[in-house]
């Protein structure tokens, strides 16, 4: 169970516009910031998609969006494509425990 | 080109050990800080471990401190991630990431550590 929340699962049809949420406290996310990763399959590495919260990483497309308000944090994929299928984590660092910490991860379904 | 590749996995028994190295190569090494991620069977991701490119300071998950040890050798180009007094729940697939900076990372493709009798 990590201290970083994230729903379990999401879902939206191809073109459509999904959120993923992370919510946390004041001594991980309010006072650091949020990375977030696509794993297209367990036991592969993660691509980074978003870090210092809003900032999309190389060759990563607009479509990808990060966002940080107070102690949550969000990923927005706009026009869902098959290959957006994936699971998708939050990353922060933890000032209390210093240490990393990941949300528990996201699975997105494109209906 | 860019490259980052671990080694030392395998099974271990409970209550041994192992050392996992991350050899990189095609970026700035020395200043890059590194991390251990690792993903148990059916589980999210975990962050483990850390080493900072300025300074080789160590920072470490709770379930892993006092057991594991984080080393970087910057004359190789490696990290190493010292793992003792191993446990079933540390079976996993471990990966290494190198993080030059200005959001550049670089990833292993992962190693797998079994713990079991």
């Amino acid at each position: 169970q990590s201290i970083l929340t994230q729903p379990p699962s999401v879902s939206a049809a191809p073109g459509q516009r999904v959120t993923i949420s992370c919510s946390g406290s004041s001594s991980n996310i309010g006072n650091n910031y949020v990375s977030w990763y696509q794993q297209q399959l367990p036991g592969t590495a993660p691509k980074l998609l978003i870090y210092d919260n809003d900032k999309r990483s190389s060759g990563i497309p607009d479509r990808f969006s990060g966002s940080k308000s107070g102690t949550s944090a969000t990923l927005g994929i706009t026009g869902l494509q098959t290959g957006d299928e994936a699971d998708y984590y939050c990353l922060t660092w933890d000032s209390s425990l210093s240490a990393g910490i990941f949300g528990g991860g996201t699975k997105l379904t494109v209906l | 080109e860019i490259q980052v590749l671990e080694s030392g996995g395998g099974l271990e028994q409970p209550g041994g050990s192992l050392r996992l190295s991350c050899a990189a190569s095609g970026f700035t090494f020395s200043t890059s800080s590194m991390r251990w991620v690792r993903q148990a069977p059916g589980q999210g991701l975990e962050w483990l471990s850390g080493i900072s490119g300025s300074d080789d300071r160590t920072y470490y998950a709770d379930s892993v401190k006092g057991r594991f040890t984080i080393s970087r050798d910057n004359s190789k180009n490696t990290v190493h991630l010292q793992m003792n007094s191993l446990r079933a729940e540390d079976t996993a697939v471990y990966y290494c990431a190198a993080l030059p900076g200005s959001g550049s990372e670089y990833w292993g493709q992962g190693i797998v550590v079994t713990v079991s009798s």
